[in-house]
């Protein structure tokens, strides 16, 4: 069983579209992240959910909403997408206390044409 | 927000090579994590740092928690072909799910 699973794997779509990304770890983890990896492979923090609750939002433009129905899941909805949303979006869920210890999914590839 | 110094950028080394490769911030983290990330995939942990001074092995790899709490490196014995990859360090502040990435190095292992 996958511990973290988003759907879908790749996204290809055009400028102006609004898109979603799905997120659901069967870990029992009680903290869930979304990641942004540019074309140069650097990871960036978005989001932090703990237990449904926002904790960190980063300067992620207001394009970029996420929702957490519960602990389990994280999506990502994205408004009016643009050329530099393209990348590869991560979602990692950990245990509040482990120190850094994410669990990463395999990534959400979006193309924006 | 903290910015963390990963280096080299990238490393082309023959299989049987060691690797070297480190972490510095201007910031002090309260823990140290590598990760590796294999093409396609997410990034997988291979050594979390909790204390300062703390040298810790995970097979062929040994990782470092600099005193300073400024630097962390990572070495790898011996490589092998499937180590072939992009390493991340990774630096957290306690009480923080705040967790920085460093740019990543790059390694391709030659048979």
């Amino acid at each position: 069983d996958t511990a973290v699973s988003q759907t879908p794997k790749y996204l290809v779509t055009q400028m102006g579209n609004d898109k979603s990304i799905k997120c659901e770890q069967n870990l029992g983890h009680d903290t869930m992240y979304w990641y942004k990896q540019d074309s140069k492979k650097f990871l960036k923090i978005m989001f932090s959910y703990n237990n449904k609750e926002l904790i960190i939002n980063e300067t992620v433009p207001n394009r970029f909403s996420p929702k957490s129905p519960d602990k389990a899941h994280l999506n990502l909805h994205i408004n009016s997408l643009e050329l530099g949303d393209s990348a590869v979006y991560f979602c990692a869920s950990q245990y509040q206390d482990s120190r850094g210890e994410l669990f990463f999914g395999e990534g959400s590839r979006l193309t924006v044409l | 927000g903290q910015q963390l110094n990963q280096s080299p950028q990238s490393m082309f080394i023959q299989e049987g090579e060691d690797v070297s490769m480190n972490c510095t911030s201007s910031s002090i983290f309260n823990t140290w994590l590598w990760y590796k990330q294999d093409p396609g995939e997410g990034p997988v942990l291979l050594i979390a740092l909790y204390k300062a001074g703390e040298l810790t092995s995970n097979g062929r790899l040994t990782a470092q928690f600099g005193i300073t709490r400024k630097d962390s490196f990572l070495n790898i014995s011996a490589s092998i072909p499937s180590d072939v990859g992009i390493y991340f360090c990774a630096g957290l502040l306690y009480n923080n799910n705040d967790m920085r990435f460093g740019a990543g190095t790059r390694l391709t292992v030659k048979p």
